[in-house]
């Protein structure tokens, strides 16, 4: 198993341009997260999906999009990126609700928006 | 947001000492606790799952414990070695809902 895998690893974009994030799993889950990681902060969620067809915001889900149109991808889009968006953006997804499942990490994505 | 907090935010030891550090999270309504080790340029791995008051978990060196009525659990290294140097997260979990991470405690082991 590849577990939790996340495309590009590393990025530069320019102010107003957009990408998608990709984040892929193969452990059959059906929760996938994405955090940002800023230096101080932690982790912080973005959004999340508890399901294939759904998603919901986390703590700071201004500027970002997501979709989960198939149970083991999770997409986040910036459509116009800013500078405050750089950040290494970390995937995540656990087996179920409840539970006290663990969450399965990502590797990351650098991004610089310049 | 229920707000975790984690202290110290770093610390520095020498090779063979022995270390804790503190998470710090509401009480109310506590479903579980998550510990992460977290090494540079990786991705956070998890350590422990604790739901318990009282729970004690161990994982060769490193062991954790859960006050959930005062809202607080210790993570503890025995004998630190240079390769724990990581970051140690915290994470409250919301009943499965999303996780209420902890700004983490950077551990440096120096030989």
């Amino acid at each position: 198993n590849a577990g939790v895998t996340q495309t590009p690893k590393f990025r530069v974009l320019k102010t107003g341009q957009s990408m998608t994030l990709l984040c892929a799993q193969d452990m059959n889950h059906e929760y996938m997260y994405w955090y940002r990681q800023d230096p101080g902060m932690g982790l912080r969620l973005i959004h999340y999906s508890v399901g294939e067809g759904t998603t919901a915001k986390g703590e700071v889900p201004d500027g970002y999009n997501v979709s989960r149109l198939k149970k083991q991808n999770f997409l986040l889009g910036l459509e116009s990126a800013a500078p405050s968006q750089t950040s290494v953006y970390f995937c995540a997804s656990s087996y179920s609700v409840g539970g006290a499942d663990t969450q399965y990490f990502g590797p990351g994505t650098r991004l610089t928006v310049l | 947001i229920l707000n975790v907090e984690q202290s110290p935010q770093s610390l520095h030891v020498q090779e063979g000492d022995s270390t804790n550090f503190t998470c710090s999270f509401p009480s109310s309504n506590f479903y579980a606790l998550h510990w992460y080790r977290w090494e540079t340029a990786k991705s956070p791995e998890a350590l422990f799952v604790m739901t318990l008051n009282g729970d004690e978990k161990k994982k060769g060196r490193i062991s954790a414990t859960l006050n959930t009525k005062e809202g607080y659990s210790y993570l503890y290294i025995k004998g630190s070695q240079p390769e724990d140097s990581a970051t140690y997260l915290c994470a409250r979990d919301n009943y499965g809902q999303n996780f209420v991470f902890g700004p983490g405690t950077r551990l440096s082991v120096l030989p």
